[in-house]
């Protein structure tokens, strides 16, 4: 059965540092991974996804690794805002269904 | 174009109440899932329709739990003799099979309380 494990579930930072979030899965056998963005009381917003193949994706200040063979996943975000201020949330998707499998969540908060 | 739409976005009902929450996905997405996040929990998947496929339940909780859709199209969550612990924000989302990605776009849920 698949898990997926985020760490830290909440981190601080002061604005304009470069941070990582990581995420960890149990059984290798993914067919893409998503990380989102959900805000208080708000729906989740798709931030990048890497297939299985893929071992980074960029967006703008926003940079995903994987690393399949060793279950896991980082997501890099570059001079951190106080509008990043959110949950992370990682989702693995397997091979035989359309299912995402998510983690806890990573807790974020930019101070200005 | 428009998102994932869900309606309605609160929910307020009795214990034992039957309720049904509707999702439209996005225009020409064949795949609909249903979620639900329960306060201090992660995301828990519930079920998944994939075009004329038969719908991979393996996550509804209990058998109070069902959901139907219509063609590609519209998407509605019942739950029967609703209990406290179905309180939770019940996400759609939807995502299309053109393209090797099958990025799931979410709408912005239905919070369901019951009293």
């Amino acid at each position: 059965k698949q898990e997926v494990t985020q760490i830290p579930a909440a981190l601080s930072v002061p604005e304009g540092e470069n941070l990582v979030l990581n995420c960890s899965f149990t059984d290798s056998a993914i067919y893409n991974l998503q990380w989102f963005r959900q805000d208080p009381g708000k729906g989740l917003t798709s931030l990048l996804l890497i297939q299985s193949s893929q071992r980074e994706q960029t967006s703008g200040r926003l940079n995903a690794s994987l690393d399949k063979s060793s279950g896991r996943s980082t997501l890099y975000i570059a001079a951190s805002q106080p509008g990043d201020s959110a949950t992370y949330l990682c989702a693995v998707r397997g091979n035989q269904g359309g299912k995402l499998i998510f983690g806890q969540g990573t807790e974020l908060s930019v101070k200005p | 174009g428009a998102g994932v739409s869900q309606s309605p976005s609160n929910k307020v009902t009795e214990k034992g109440k039957d309720v049904e929450l509707r999702c439209d996905p996005i225009s020409g997405h064949t795949a609909l899932y249903w979620y639900r996040q329960r306060l201090g929990q992660g995301l828990e998947f519930l079920i998944y329709f994939q075009g004329n496929s038969a719908p991979d339940k393996s996550g509804l909780p209990s058998d109070r739990f069902s959901a139907e859709r219509t063609g590609e199209s519209v998407s509605t969550l019942t739950i029967q003799r609703t209990q406290q612990e179905d309180s939770a924000v019940y996400l759609c989302a939807s995502s299309s099979r053109q393209g090797p990605s099958y990025e799931q776009y979410f709408g912005p849920g239905t919070r369901l309380t019951v009293t």
